[in-house]
């Protein structure tokens, strides 16, 4: 059974401070690993990464992923309280047929305080 | 455009009733997947469907059922609720064999 297991569980930083969320997985037929940010309600999609797509950064966010020792890490630099949020690590197989299906792991909760 | 929509938001049962969900879709997405989040718990994969079909089963009772439109809405069922199907269930949409999967607020439900 595919797993995905994220470290730490929560983490409470101050504005302006630099963070690092870890993710690792087993997977069958791995296709890619997928980062969400979830506030209140919908997650919402930060970051695709896959064997042809191993770092990703968009502003202040990137990711990594390490194929060899099947894990990534999401960073966040210079924290601002929006950035408070549950981040959701995925994975996603290779299609078999047409399933599609996301194991997650559960969640790394993130504070950033004034 | 209008993103994944889901209805009702919230929801309150009691136990042995039964409940129907609902989801659209993103304008042109014919997948839909549908996950349970429990309480400080990541989302868990319940069903995926894709032109009306059921394409993937996640390790829940027969007690959870869907279906598909041909507008591609998706409607998820759940008989004899217990206290344990207390949770947020997602609803995601994507283009068929491709990522990322969109996800919509979710329906909030408790059993009481």
């Amino acid at each position: 059974e595919d797993k995905v297991v994220q470290s730490p569980l929560s983490l409470v930083v101050h504005e302006g401070d630099t963070v690092t969320l870890n993710c690792s997985y087993e997977v069958t037929n791995f296709r890619s690993l997928l980062w969400y940010k979830q506030e209140k309600k919908a997650p919402t999609f930060l970051f695709m990464l896959t064997s042809s797509g191993i770092e990703k950064k968009s502003g202040r966010l990137s990711s990594i992923l390490d194929k060899k020792e099947l894990s990534s890490i999401l960073n966040i630099t210079a924290t601002q309280t929006g950035d408070s949020a549950i981040y959701l690590c995925a994975v996603a197989p290779i299609n078999t047929g047409t399933a599609s299906k996301l194991t997650f792991g559960t969640g790394t909760r993130l504070q950033v305080t004034l | 455009d209008a993103g994944v929509t889901q209805s009702p938001t919230h929801l309150i049962k009691t136990r042995g009733q039964q409940v129907t969900l609902r989801c659209s879709p993103i304008s042109g997405h014919k997948s839909v997947s549908w996950y349970q989040q429990v309480l400080g718990q990541g989302p868990q994969f319940i069903f995926q469907y894709y032109e009306k079909e059921e394409r993937g089963r996640g390790n829940f009772p027969d007690r959870f059922s869907a279906r598909q439109f041909p507008n591609y809405s998706s409607e998820l069922n759940v008989n004899a609720l217990l206290l344990g199907d207390s949770a947020l269930y997602l609803c995601a949409s994507s283009l068929q064999g491709h990522w990322p999967q969109h996800f919509g607020d979710g329906t909030r439900l408790s059993i009481l």
